[in-house]
């Protein structure tokens, strides 16, 4: 069993809907999380950062983290297409640096 | 302010070849970390350099190598080339060693091993 799972996709939806993105993982050490968008041929770029539980908003992306349930989830509303990219997240114990990264999930946003 | 550049932007080797990969930090970054995105794999950590010293290393065999230059640049070599080796190679900088806030990532080196 993988660290962080993530499905790969790919999800596919309309323009101006609610995007759900999910990760699970396994070790409860996991104290930082993270969430990269990843266009074509281009590095990762980071788009939110949550520390410990609970939730954040960013414009119109919201991070949530449950770790009673060892469960991430990264919300788009309005979504538009040139939100059509490869969503990663990835997790780091408290204090250190060694991310781990889900496979990535590609999201494609239909004009 | 620039980011995080990384050279040549496609590699192609030959198995058994070494290949080498730049990367250029932002300007006033000290650490440089080296991930390895397979085909399905994610990123993989391979190496994390600071102040010109490897702080730490993933799981990777000893032919995947580097070193951090005195103006923070960095350098990954992989020696011996094998197929599964194919991958993009992305290079990151951190302001602070060991920054728990998260990456600059460049765009990467494709490497293509034939």
């Amino acid at each position: 069993q993988k660290e962080v799972e993530q499905d790969p996709g790919p999800l596919s939806v309309p323009e101006g809907a609610i995007v759900s993105l999910n990760c699970t993982y396994s070790n409860s050490a996991f104290q930082y999380f993270m969430w990269y968008r990843q266009y074509s041929r281009k590095g990762p770029e980071l788009l939110m950062y949550t520390y410990s539980s609970g939730n954040k908003e960013d414009g119109r992306f919201t991070a949530q983290v449950d770790k009673s349930s060892k469960y991430i989830s990264l919300f788009i509303r309005d979504s538009q297409p040139s939100d059509s990219a490869t969503y990663l997240c990835a997790m780091s114990p408290s204090g250190t640096y060694k991310y781990i990264f889900g496979t990535g999930t590609r999201l494609k946003v239909l004009a | 302010e620039a980011g995080v550049t990384q050279s040549p932007t496609h590699l192609i080797k030959t198995r058994g070849q070494q290949a080498t990969l730049r990367c250029s930090p932002i300007s006033g970054h000290t650490s440089v970390y080296w991930y390895q995105q397979a085909l399905g794999l994610g990123l993989q950590f391979l190496l994390w350099y600071d102040e010109g010293e490897e702080r730490n290393r993933g799981n990777f065999p000893p032919r995947f190598s580097g070193r951090q230059f005195p103006n923070y640049s960095s350098e990954l070599n992989v020696n011996a080339l094998e197929l599964e080796d194919s991958a993009l190679y992305l290079c990151a900088s951190s302001l602070e060693a060991g920054d728990s806030y998260g990456y600059t990532f460049g765009s990467g080196t494709r490497l293509t091993v034939v």
